[in-house]
């Protein structure tokens, strides 16, 4: 199995300032198609998790362009570049090469 | 607009079986791979199992191989999951999602609000 590490596991962050989350899989998730599937999901306090990051660095419909994901292999990472009081969550990340597996979650909370 | 309603949760004894359902609008059924991802609760995400469109195909994590089943009905834009043998483990919540119409690979861009199972005497 597929095991995805993210650090930090929680992060407390001032509005403004840009924040970061890495995630690093157990095997390189890069596919035979050529496509690497590692996804980042933001699950609100009492919602369902939501999309932002698909494919490594594609954000999803409607996602805020402070938002973006880089990385290849094994390593990835997202980043928030400022922050905003409505991306207070926890954070996923998700990899689809071997079934599905979600990183442990990123709790991120404003200062 | 992308709809996924479940129903069905709840709570029952350990050794019981349930049915959950995704009632899916506002998009093409048939063309997607659908899923379950679940939640204990205060826990991180666990995804539980995927259906090809066409149902021929269907994937499950280990700890639910042989006790929970998911299934489609395309005519009836629904996704169902019986879950026997149901274990204290399995409480979680239970949500929808919508995979893609292409391989199993892709994530999930669209979440249903979820539906609580509880398995408890």
């Amino acid at each position: 199995d597929i095991v995805m590490t993210q650090t930090p596991l929680s992060l407390s962050v001032t509005p403004g300032q840009p924040a970061s989350i890495s995630c690093k899989s157990s095997q390189s998730l890069l596919h035979s198609d050529g496509k690497t599937y590692l996804y980042w999901y933001l699950q609100k306090p009492g919602q369902s998790p939501q999309l932002l990051i698909y494919e490594v660095s594609s954000r999803f419909s409607g996602v805020p362009d402070r938002f973006s994901g880089s990385g290849s292999g094994t390593d990835f990472t997202l980043k928030i570049s400022r922050v905003e009081a409505e991306d207070v969550g926890v954070y996923y990340c998700m990899q689809g090469i071997h079934l599905h597996t979600f990183g442990q979650g990123t709790k991120l909370e404003i200062k | 607009e992308v709809q996924l309603v479940e129903s069905g949760g709840g709570l029952v004894q350990p050794g019981g079986s349930l049915r959950l359902s995704c009632a899916a609008s506002g998009f093409t059924f048939s063309s997607y791979w659908m899923s379950w991802v679940r939640q204990a609760p205060g826990k991180g995400l666990e995804w539980v199992a995927n259906i090809k469109q066409d149902g021929s195909e269907k994937y499950y994590v280990d700890s639910v191989k042989g006790r929970f089943t998911i299934s489609r009905d395309n005519a009836k834009n629904s996704l169902y999951l019986q879950m026997n043998s149901l274990r204290a483990e399995d409480t979680a919540v239970y949500y929808c999602a919508r995979g893609g119409r292409g391989n199993w690979n892709s994530g999930w861009d669209y979440w249903g609000q979820g539906t609580l199972v509880t398995v408890s005497s």
